[in-house]
């Protein structure tokens, strides 16, 4: 099973402050990692991915993460906040398995493989 | 032009209510998902489809059961609505890429789901 856990629960910063944001999972394969963002009272939607390759991944916004696989992290930066940052941000991971006895129904491993498990949440606040 | 639309936005209901939530995609996915956020803003994955195939069903009560007429559509019935049940209620899609890596989820705006 896969699990992702974000340490801090509640971030105060101020404007033009550096954040970053905590993300570690538990799985023994590969993954794939992604953030997501939920500005007050609307919907989620993906900051950055990481799927393979430079383990530095650049969003939108100005968001970064970085894949360090040694630590199963998955860590979220940006060097400057803005006011408008002020969300809940959501770490989430895709462990990709197979499955040998399901190798019949490539579709099922397809779509299986595709749950998000997310972690707790971070909500970030910044004060103007 | 939205891409992953819920309806309604809002509701609200009695315990012991039975209530739809419908979620359409014009993304052309073929996967689409249900994601319950409760009170602590934690979410967790409920169902997933994939081409009208139901592919994920985490422990959820039976009172739930999802319907998907066709790939662009997951509606999301709920039975003997609970307490509990409260919640905000996340449509999702994506495309499962064949032997490549699992595309992003697209979220709809959520459905505020409050049992009085």
């Amino acid at each position: 099973a896969q699990s992702v856990s974000q340490h801090n629960h509640h971030v105060i910063l101020s404007e033009a402050a550096s954040l970053e944001l905590g993300c570690n999972y538990s799985y023994g394969g590969t993954v794939n990692l992604f953030w997501y963002v939920q500005y007050p009272g609307q919907h989620l939607q993906l900051l950055l991915k990481y799927f393979s390759g430079d383990p530095l991944v650049k969003g939108i916004k100005g968001f970064e993460a970085e894949f360090i696989k040694s630590k199963f992290s998955f860590n979220l930066r940006k060097p400057s906040v803005q006011w408008s940052d002020t969300a809940e941000y959501f770490c989430a991971v895709n462990g990709i398995r197979l499955q040998a006895q399901l190798w019949s129904r490539i579709t099922s491993i397809k779509a299986a493989g595709n749950k998000l498990t997310f972690g707790g949440g971070t909500r970030v606040l910044v004060k103007p | 032009d939205t891409a992953v639309s819920q309806t309604p936005k809002y509701l609200v209901t009695q315990m012991g209510n039975d209530k739809s939530i419908k979620c359409e995609q014009n993304l052309g996915h073929d996967t689409m998902y249900w994601y319950k956020q409760d009170s602590k803003k934690f979410l967790k994955i409920m169902f997933s489809y994939n081409n009208k195939e139901l592919i994920i069903n985490e422990t959820v009560p039976n009172r739930f059961s999802p319907k998907s007429p066709d790939k662009a559509h997951l509606n999301l019935h709920i039975n003997s609505l609970e307490l509990g049940d409260s919640a905000v209620y996340f449509c999702a899609s994506s495309q499962v890429v064949a032997g490549g890596p699992y595309n992003e989820q697209f979220f709809g705006p959520g459905t505020r789901l409050t049992v009085l």
